[in-house]
């Protein structure tokens, strides 16, 4: 595997399940994200991770909790979730979480709340 | 005002043509800028990024930075239907955050 992988790639879930998202990157990078993508809207930023350590969670919902067990690795719990947060979910990671530094992008699960 | 702004398109030119995509962005203290192209149903992918005023070439993409006047753009010469897209542009704010425009969706003509 190369770049950064999401698993799964699509995902239908009901308001009262509990499901995760899973993203890896294979680049040695340090820093990592979640992002979420709604037709019409620009990219938001939803978390930030840089060296295991959560530097930024842009005001959401607690009914996602992300987890970064290692710098390789990133999950989205996901749970009582609303129909308006179906949405492409991209993860992405970047040598350094600083200014500089460009970010790459997995291929983004798709996720529908019935 | 929105952190970046960008015109959504459609932008249709035709194959052969140059492509201009523009982007203005409100904070002065940006620093970096990068280019994506993102296909329908495919994840963005990084094109061009830019630090410093003036112009920087790659191939067919020439990225254009104005600190002044707080505008980016992209230029594709001999635009090819492959390059048939939506370009985002996306601004560094703060640390941490990265600001992304709406895009513009680019459809080059046969």
């Amino acid at each position: 595997e190369t770049g950064v992988t999401q698993t799964p790639r699509h995902l239908v879930m009901g308001m009262t399940n509990k499901k995760s998202l899973k993203c890896e990157q294979h680049l040695g990078h340090n820093a990592m994200y979640w992002y979420k993508q709604s037709a019409k809207k620009p990219l938001e930023l939803m978390f930030v991770y840089n060296f295991k350590e959560q530097t930024e969670n842009n005001s959401v919902p607690s009914r996602f909790s992300p987890e970064c067990p290692n710098s390789s690795h990133l999950f989205l719990h996901l749970h009582t979730l609303q129909p308006e947060d179906s949405a492409l979910y991209l993860c992405a990671s970047s040598q350094g979480s600083g200014s500089l530094y460009e970010q790459y992008f997995g291929p983004g699960t798709r996720l529908t709340v019935t | 005002q929105k952190e970046v702004e960008q015109n959504s398109g459609p932008l249709s030119v035709p194959e052969g043509a140059i492509a201009s995509l523009n982007c203005t962005y409100s904070d002065r203290g940006s620093q970096s800028f990068f280019w994506y192209r993102q296909y329908s149903g495919k994840s963005p992918e990084l094109i061009m990024f830019i630090y410093s005023n003036g112009d920087k070439e790659d191939g067919r993409f020439t990225a254009q930075l104005n600190k002044a006047s707080q505008y980016v753009s992209l230029l594709i010469r001999d635009s090819q239907p492959s390059d048939s897209a939506t370009y985002l542009c996306a601004v560094p704010t703060g640390a941490n955050n990265l600001f992304f425009g709406t895009g513009t969706r680019l459809t080059v003509i046969p």
